[in-house]
């Protein structure tokens, strides 16, 4: 069973870059049968989708952030990461990265969400 | 592109029924049958609870239950009981090859 794991730092200054990483374990992250997302949600608000990696290596991001916004990933750790540019005090949320299920294109599996404050 | 409408809240008490709505547009909902819904209880990480508009993941019950009409989904939940009270939130998938949530419902179960 796929298990997600988020780190990095819990505070950011504002304009600089929030780094995060996602541990996958159970399972290869290079596999063609799921593919890998960033989601966040902002203190007693929705979930907004951040955007998505495929085990090809293609990225898709929202429209929103997309000028702010790369995913990647390093197979050799089993990991994939996200970096957002230029944050603000809006940015500040709970960070969560997701398993897609290649089949039926859903969120299977999360991980336990970390919190990032921007704050200087 | 916009984020799906859903109703703020609803509410049922227990052995009731409750539908909760989430409105697309013919890029997402009414393009695909990549809706899914996801239960949030406060505090926790998102589960998920239906995929491509009517499946249940192994270990949802089946009083989870979900359809779609053109642009909009529906997640129907039956036999409401105390554990059922979380937000839920829908998802598509969408004509540009993105994904777009709803903005939450909160269930109360009274």
């Amino acid at each position: 069973q796929l298990q997600l794991q988020e780190s990095g730092p819990g505070l950011v200054k504002p304009s600089e870059t929030l780094s995060l990483t996602c541990t996958v374990s159970g399972g290869s992250i290079s596999s063609s049968s799921y593919y890998w997302g960033w989601i966040r949600q902002p203190p007693g608000k929705g979930l907004e989708w951040i955007g998505s990696i495929y085990y090809s290596g293609s990225t898709y991001y929202n429209p929103s952030l997309k000028s702010r916004v790369t995913i990647s990933v390093d197979t050799s750790k089993n990991q994939f990461s996200l970096k957002l540019s230029s944050v603000t005090a809006a940015d500040t949320a709970v960070y969560y990265c997701a398993s897609v299920d290649g089949d039926y294109v859903a969120f299977d599996i999360w991980g336990q969400g970390t919190m990032v404050t921007v704050s200087s | 592109q916009s984020a799906l409408t859903q109703p703020p809240s609803v509410s049922g008490s227990p052995g009731q029924s409750v539908t909760i709505s989430c409105t697309g547009t013919s890029s997402d909902v009414g393009s695909y049958n990549r809706v899914s819904w996801y239960q949030q209880p406060p505090g926790t990480a998102p589960k998920l609870m239906i995929y491509e508009v009517s499946n249940r993941p192994s270990g949802v019950p089946d009083r989870f239950s979900g359809s779609k009409s053109g642009n909009t989904a529906s997640l129907t939940i039956s036999g409401l009981q105390a554990e059922d009270e979380a937000d839920y939130y829908c998802s598509s998938y969408t004509s540009s090859s993105t994904f777009v949530f709803g903005g939450g419902t909160k269930l109360t179960v009274l």
